[in-house]
């Protein structure tokens, strides 16, 4: 059964710092792995995704990179804004051809102005 | 383009009463899912459908029916709610399989079973 951590639960930063968020899973035989913002009272938005043969996706200020032997992605986030405050979830799918993706609880992050 | 649509966005039953939520994707996805976001938990899938006329079982189903009788409409049925399903409910979509593809994640349903 894939198991998804992230840590830290809670990040507040000042507004202009470099950041990193971490994801961690226990089955490396995935087909990609997504992170996912969430604001207050909302649902998801996909930030990225990376597919297993790659190792890293951007997106503007978001860097993600995928270590598939370590079980580990990053979320890099630079120049950090107040409009970047969300919870970041990682997400990685079940092997095995079933449908499931398991979802991290998630980093909830503070940039303060 | 509306993406996912849900209704209610809150609703707040008794034990025992029955309700159903609406999911809509204007995409024309074939794949949709229902999850429930919990405090200090990950999502968790509910049901799922791989196309009009189908359904499966999720991670955690007991409890809820859904139907898929419309390829753009999801439904989740609580036939009679307990305390335990007080959660947010999620609806998502896709164009291939949730675990190869992006997911597109409507708004939510806040329910509060007292």
């Amino acid at each position: 059964k894939q198991e998804v951590t992230q840590i830290p639960a809670a990040l507040s930063v000042p507004e202009g710092e470099n950041l990193v968020l971490n994801c961690s899973f226990t089955d490396s035989a995935i087909y990609n792995l997504q992170w996912f913002r969430q604001d207050p009272g909302k649902g998801l938005t996909s930030l990225l995704l990376i597919q297993s043969s790659q190792r890293e996706q951007t997106s503007g200020r978001l860097n993600a990179s995928l270590d598939k032997s370590s079980g580990r992605s990053t979320l890099y986030i630079a120049a950090s804004q107040p409009g970047d405050s969300a919870t970041y979830l990682c997400a990685v799918p079940d092997s095995g051809g079933y449908q499931k993706v398991t979802f991290g609880i998630g980093t909830k992050l503070q940039v303060i102005p | 383009n509306a993406g996912v649509t849900q209704t209610p966005k809150f609703r707040v039953l008794k034990t025992g009463q029955s309700m159903t939520l609406l999911c809509a994707q204007d995409m024309n996805h074939e794949y949709m899912y229902w999850y429930r976001q919990d405090p200090g938990m990950g999502l968790r899938l509910i049901h799922y459908s791989v196309g009009e006329g189908t359904t499966a079982k999720g991670e955690v189903p007991d409890g809820y029916n859904v139907s898929r009788l419309k390829k753009q409409n999801f439904l989740l049925g609580l036939e009679s709610a307990a305390p335990s399903q007080t959660s947010v409910y999620f609806c998502a979509s896709s164009y291939s399989p949730g675990n190869t593809d992006t997911q597109y994640f409507g708004p939510g349903t806040r329910l509060t079973v007292l």
